[in-house]
């Protein structure tokens, strides 16, 4: 069953904690994406992938991190440095950069 | 002002209706224009996707573009419960940096 597999769908964090978010696909897509989602603001950017071990900043890069050692994973770490780290993080994967892309379920991170 | 415009609502209608979703933009360099149906805390569902003006029909959903006005427009026809959900817009100039709408929620009432 082809996807992209989001994990854990909750996750909850002290302040000032490191937190790595997983993402898998199984899609063989060469391009992944992170994106954040806040109420009342459209989805933002935080990092992409075209290919394995290269990635770009997004607009909001600041206090995060990823990593791109495999093709079918795409790992989001979000640093202490990030001032507002609670919000609905999305992953996507696109079989390139001129195709469309497609979501995984998300998962809502919750700092206390 | 965002480069990406869309009415945050909620938009309420009886099942039936015709329903018709909007964004307006700044970036005349758009040129990927793209509609993503996302119900409560799950990711965006990929609707409908296109390159040039006009109109796109795929079942009971068309999207429209036009570029002259920036203004993009997603028609849902025979609306169901089921298509109660939040409608994103999203376009770019590349599919790697898009930019999103804040969505719009719809209501569709039995």
């Amino acid at each position: 069953d082809g996807g992209i597999t989001q994990s854990p769908k909750y996750l909850f964090r002290k302040e000032g904690q490191n937190v790595t978010l997983s993402c898998e696909q199984n899609l063989n897509h060469d391009a992944m994406y992170w994106y954040r989602q806040d109420p009342g603001q459209g989805l933002r950017l935080i990092y992409y992938s075209q290919i394995v071990n290269d990635f770009q900043k997004g607009d909001i890069a600041e206090g995060y991190s990823v990593s791109r050692e495999k093709k079918e994973s795409f790992p989001l770490t979000v640093t202490s440095a990030q001032k507002n780290p609670t919000a609905f993080y999305l992953c996507a994967s696109s079989p390139d950069r001129n195709t469309e892309a497609f979501f995984g379920q998300g998962t809502r991170l919750t700092v206390v | 002002q965002k480069e990406v415009e869309q009415d945050p609502g909620p938009l309420s209608v009886p099942e039936g209706a015709i329903v018709s979703l909007n964004c307006t933009y700044s970036n005349s360099a758009f040129q990927y224009f793209m509609w993503y149906r996302q119900y409560s805390r799950k990711g965006p569902e990929l609707l409908m996707y296109t390159y040039s003006s006009g109109n796109k029909e795929d079942g009971r959903f068309t999207a429209q573009v036009d570029k002259s006005s920036k203004y993009i427009s997603l028609f849902i026809r025979d609306s169901q419960p089921s298509d109660s959900a939040t409608y994103l817009c999203a376009m770019g100039t590349g599919f790697q940096k898009l930019v999103f709408g804040t969505g719009t929620r719809l209501l569709v009432s039995p």
